[in-house]
């Protein structure tokens, strides 16, 4: 099985920062690497696919890039509806979620 | 519009049975797999299931095995999920998802929440 870790579980920035999450797999994945964002109450949304490529109308702030076992997704400017909680996903051998990141303002 | 729309969640009591079901619209149903994925309230995802296109293959998470059933009604375009001896630990929101390719999950129902205690 693929263990998925993400970094920070939580977090706390302001209005226009610059947000970074780190997401690991246990192995070597190449790209196979997803991201999404739950918002409270809300079901999943597809942010981020192959690692770095953008889901079509999601907004060019959010960005995703990295290989092999670490990966990085990123917030240029974070906006107040941009309070969630990001996932990531590997697909190289079925599907296994990180546990996930809390952004708060 | 892509629409996937869950039901048939409820109160069960642990050991009983319970059969979910989406129905899906807005897309071409017998061209896509399909996936269940359940989330503890307050907590992470966590994939339980998928089917491909025509339903001839399934796979199924270590802790559901021998116990849910996924299938699919491509004229009814409706994915169902079939689940047996639950636990309180099965206690969950399950929603299903379209793979737009290689288990890349592009759209989500609202999710139907299954509660087992007695």
């Amino acid at each position: 099985d693929i263990q998925m870790t993400q970094s920070p579980s939580s977090l706390s920035a302001s209005v226009g920062d610059r947000v970074t999450i780190t997401c690991q797999a246990s192995h070597d994945i190449t790209k196979y690497l997803n991201w999404y964002q739950q918002k409270p109450g809300k079901a999943p949304k597809l942010l981020i696919y192959d690692a770095s490529n953008l889901e079509t109308g999601v907004p060019s702030r959010f960005s995703g890039s990295g290989s092999g076992t670490n990966f990085t997704f990123t917030i240029s400017s974070l906006q107040p509806e941009d309070i969630a909680t990001y996932y990531c996903q590997q697909y190289d051998n079925l599907l296994t979620f990180g546990p996930g990141t809390k952004v708060d303002i | 519009e892509v629409q996937l729309v869950e039901s048939g969640g409820g109160l069960v009591q642990p050991g009983g049975s319970l059969r979910l079901s989406c129905a899906a619209s807005g897309f071409s149903f017998r061209s896509y797999w399909m996936h269940w994925v359940r989330q503890v309230p307050g907590k992470g995802l966590v994939w339980v299931s998928r089917i491909n296109s025509d339903g001839s293959g399934t796979t199924y998470a270590d802790s559901v095995k021998g116990r849910f059933t996924i299938s699919r009604d491509n004229a009814k375009n409706t994915l169902y999920l079939q689940m047996h001896s639950l636990t309180a630990e099965d206690t969950a929101v399950y929603y299903c998802a379209r793979d737009l390719v290689a288990s890349t999950l592009a759209q989500w129902g609202q999710g139907t929440l299954v509660s087992v205690s007695s």
